[in-house]
């Protein structure tokens, strides 16, 4: 099955300053990569995703890369923000499977 | 769109009984819902696949007679957590599959925070 790893484990950035989060994954099966935002005591919120057919996608001020030939992708959120403060989480999956989620990633941006 | 709903949001019960939490996509069919369960700080656990019509598919570990899943429609899927006891307590959250041409995408419902006492 896939395995997904992701670091760092804890992440603490100034107000402003960029953060990256990176994941690999084992399946080469995989062509689909969420990142999903989560508050503490909520709900996963998805905030971007990519998909095998595409090396890069941003959204204002996140944005994702991914590398099919080393398996790893990563998120990086630009001009941090205090509401930026939270876990977040990378999957993989393929068409009809399961997510298989990383380990998480605690951001605090540091005002 | 793609909003998942949980209810109840947190329930509070003694050991021994059994708790139901629902799971509804509200402007989508699901014809597969997933049921995690989550503990502090930590990542979603997988816990069982649930799909519309048939048995879920149970990760392994997971307790299936004690852990008991419906999906009895596209839009509803529930969980019973029968007789509880405390370390069942926990964080359980549902997300839906939203089938595209590409790749799917889950949407995940508030969660529920169950504490057995």
């Amino acid at each position: 099955g896939e395995n997904v790893e992701q670091h760092p484990s804890t992440l603490s950035v100034q107000e402003g300053d960029s953060a990256v989060i990176k994941c690999t994954y084992s399946d080469s099966a995989s062509n689909y990569f969420p990142w999903y935002k989560q508050e503490l005591g909520k709900r996963p919120q998805l905030i971007i995703d990519i998909r095998s057919n595409v090396g890069e996608k941003k959204d204002q001020r996140i944005a994702v890369t991914l590398n099919k030939t080393a398996k790893h992708f990563s998120l990086h959120i630009t001009e941090t923000q205090p509401e930026d403060s939270a876990v977040y989480f990378c999957a993989a999956s393929s068409p009809g499977n399961q997510f298989y989620f990383g380990t998480g990633t605690s951001l605090t941006v540091i005002p | 769109g793609a909003v998942v709903s949980q209810h109840p949001s947190w329930v509070i019960c003694k050991s021994g009984t059994s708790v139901k939490i629902e799971c509804r996509s509200l402007d989508f069919q699901a014809t597969t819902m997933f049921w995690y369960r989550q503990f502090p700080k930590q990542s979603l656990m997988l816990m069982a696949t649930s799909n519309e019509g048939s048995k879920a598919t149970y990760e392994q570990g997971v307790e299936k007679d004690k852990f008991l899943i419906n999906h009895a429609s596209l839009t509803l899927s529930t969980l019973t957590v029968t007789s509880a006891h405390p370390e069942d307590s926990s964080f359980y959250i549902c997300s839906a599959r939203l089938a595209g041409g590409w790749a799917d995408t889950q949407y995940f419902g508030p969660g529920t925070r169950l504490t057995v006492l």
